[in-house]
Parts: structure tokens; sequence; C-alpha cells
């Protein structure tokens, strides 16, 4: 599985898009770019995923870059409730996610 | 709809003890794992299965066994509980398919004295 690189920590303004990048030079063709959050030692939750297209949900806009090798995540109003910390995951291995040590967004009012 | 449901949610052991942290989870998902938390890092793969009876070890196996005799059930057994264990223990199910999410559990807190 790929390995990612992530920002340790980002801030953002209440309201404000949250954009997050995630590096993952080392993609094959075939493997995914999955996206979770872990809310204060909850346990983790899905956000979004893609593969070679710009994907969006009620939570999260994804947008991977043309070669793959980056992408990033976006919080279109970022609320309060959305400090976490943002883990992006490449794999294709099914049922294996290998964590790297994620992003701490912190939205300030 | 329960999801993924582990307990028990907290457990305080003794080095020398074993204990099994129990996971079920009610979507009919092929694919369960444990994972491992450390304070302030990320999650660490103790061991996966892809379905009922096939069992595979992730990053950190060492001192924990597992068996998937059901679909829905995937115990995680520690043998002789060390302070080195003490943790916070997610269990996580997805289906089969690339582009699935996976589910993950509210954790259990496990304390080795």
């Amino acid at each position: 599985d790929a390995k990612t690189t992530q920002p340790p920590s980002m801030d953002c303004a209440e309201g404000r898009a949250a954009n997050l990048p995630c590096n993952h030079s080392t993609i094959s063709g075939n493997e995914y770019v999955y996206w979770y959050r872990q809310i204060h030692s909850q346990g983790p939750q899905y956000i979004i995923h893609g593969l070679k297209n710009n994907e969006t949900n009620e939570m999260a806009s994804l947008i991977i870059t043309e070669d793959r090798k980056s992408s990033t995540l976006i919080l279109p109003h970022a609320t309060l409730r959305d400090t976490a910390v943002y883990y992006c995951i490449v794999r294709v291995t099914l049922g294996k996610l290998i964590f790297g040590q994620g992003t701490e967004l912190s939205v300030k009012p | 709809n329960a999801g993924v449901t582990q307990t028990p949610k907290f457990q305080v052991l003794k080095t020398g003890q074993s204990m099994t942290l129990q996971c079920a989870q009610d979507m009919n998902h092929e694919y369960m794992s444990w994972y491992r938390q450390d304070p302030g890092m990320g999650l660490r793969l103790i061991h996966y299965s892809v379905g009922a009876g096939i069992t595979d070890q992730g990053e950190v196996p060492n001192g924990y066994n597992v068996s998937r005799s059901t679909t829905e059930d995937f115990p995680l057994r520690l043998l002789s509980a060390a302070p080195s264990q003490t943790s916070v223990y997610f269990c996580a199910s997805s289906y089969t398919g690339r582009g699935s999410g996976a589910f993950f559990g509210q954790g259990t807190r496990l304390t080795v004295v």
C-alpha cells in the first residue's frame, strides 16, 4: 500500500473552507484514496473516497490531481464540530487500512 | 442496526492475565480488523480477516490472537497481558470491494497494570 504524507496540523476559521492536502506520490493505478476523521478519540469515521475523478458527498469534496500523486479534502464550510484528526489512506488490499499520523485540524471561532 | 459493537468499553488487567475483546457487526460485512491506538499516535493494524475462517497479521500482531468462526464476530485475545499493551483498541468492518468505507466501533480502553 502506498505511503501518504500529510501536514501534522492546520487551523481554519469557522465558516470558511478547510483544505487538507495529502501527498501519495507512489500510488498505483488501482489504489483508491480514502479519507477518515477521528474526533476526540472516538472511532474513526469514513468521509469519502476516490480513484481518479473528483468526488463530492454530503460531508466533503475530494480533489485528486490528474497524475494521482496528491489529493485535497475540502470541507466547504467548516464548523467547530469538524475539529478532528483527518487521515488520508491509500490502499488496494481489501480490509487492510494502514493509518499514518494524520492532520490535526482545529476550527476556530 | 447497531453497526460495530465492541465490549467491554473499559478494562483493567494485571500483568500476565488473559482476556478477550469482543467485536460484533450486524451489517454482513466480509472484512473485519483490529487496531490499537496509543496516546498521541495513529492507529496501527493488529490483525484482519477477509472472511469467516480467514485471518492474517497486520503491523503489530505479537501478543494477540484472533479467529473468525462467523461473519459477525471477530474476537481479539490477549494471551498474557503486558503493560505495553495498554492502549485503545478499535474494531472495524467493511464490505467487499475497494470502493467501500470501513465502519469502526467506539473502542475498548485497556489498561494493564
